[in-house]
């Protein structure tokens, strides 16, 4: 089975500090996509990366940047959390194949004060 | 306009079938999905179809895709209250790379 790990459930974090919302995962896709959700609207596609070293800006990049050093790894980070960052944080992974199936970690529930 | 579009809640009695509808917008896509997502986990790929399909059965759930009215339904036979969960539809299309586009989520309550 695939596994997406996200490395904090919960992450309680102060307005204007420096966020790392680590992923990885286990099967070797290319593909990895960082999305929030919140209630009544979903999940919204924050930044997504097809490769090694590259990303692509999503629907709302705003606040937000990334990394992927290694294949497995996803990182998200906000450089100056701000309270209307709090949210649910869900990382998925895929293969580029058809479909595009997504898989999706357990999700990291981030409190910004 | 890429909307995906589904009603926020669902109430249903244990034993009932449950019907989940969903609107698109993008006649190009070429996949949609059923995600399910429980309490404190991720999202889980529940079904998809193809979009050159107007069903797919698999076990209790029965998927029907109108692409003329754009129009996505997932039909749960004999609910279970371990079917409740957030049921969220989405779409994927090979522009630039797949793009995958979320509805809002319907929340599934079974009463017991």
């Amino acid at each position: 089975d695939v596994k997406v790990t996200q490395s904090s459930r919960y992450l309680v974090k102060r307005t204007g500090e420096k966020v790392f919302l680590e992923c990885v995962q286990d099967m070797d896709h290319e593909n990895m996509f960082w999305y929030r959700q919140d209630p009544g609207l979903g999940l919204r596609l924050i930044y997504f990366s097809y490769d090694v070293k590259m990303k692509e800006k999503g629907d709302i990049p705003e606040g937000y940047s990334v990394s992927r050093e290694k294949k497995e790894r996803f990182s998200l980070i906000l450089e100056s959390a701000s309270t209307n960052q709090t949210s649910m944080y869900l990382c998925a992974s895929s293969l580029p194949t058809m479909g595009e199936k997504l898989f999706f970690g357990s999700g990291t529930q981030l409190s910004v004060l | 306009g890429e909307d995906v579009e589904q009603s926020l809640f669902l109430s249903v009695r244990e034993g009932d079938s449950s019907v989940i509808n969903c609107t698109y917008t993008d006649s190009s896509s070429t996949y949609l999905y059923w995600y399910k997502q429980e309490p404190g986990a991720g999202l889980q790929l529940l079904t998809y179809i193809f979009s050159n399909m107007d069903m797919k059965q698999d076990q209790r759930l029965t998927v029907l895709l109108n692409k003329k009215d754009k129009h996505l339904s997932l039909r749960i036979a004999d609910t279970q209250t371990g079917d409740s969960a957030i049921y969220f539809c989405a779409e994927s299309k090979r522009t630039g790379g797949f793009k995958t586009i979320f509805g809002a989520g319907t929340r599934l309550f079974v009463k017991a």
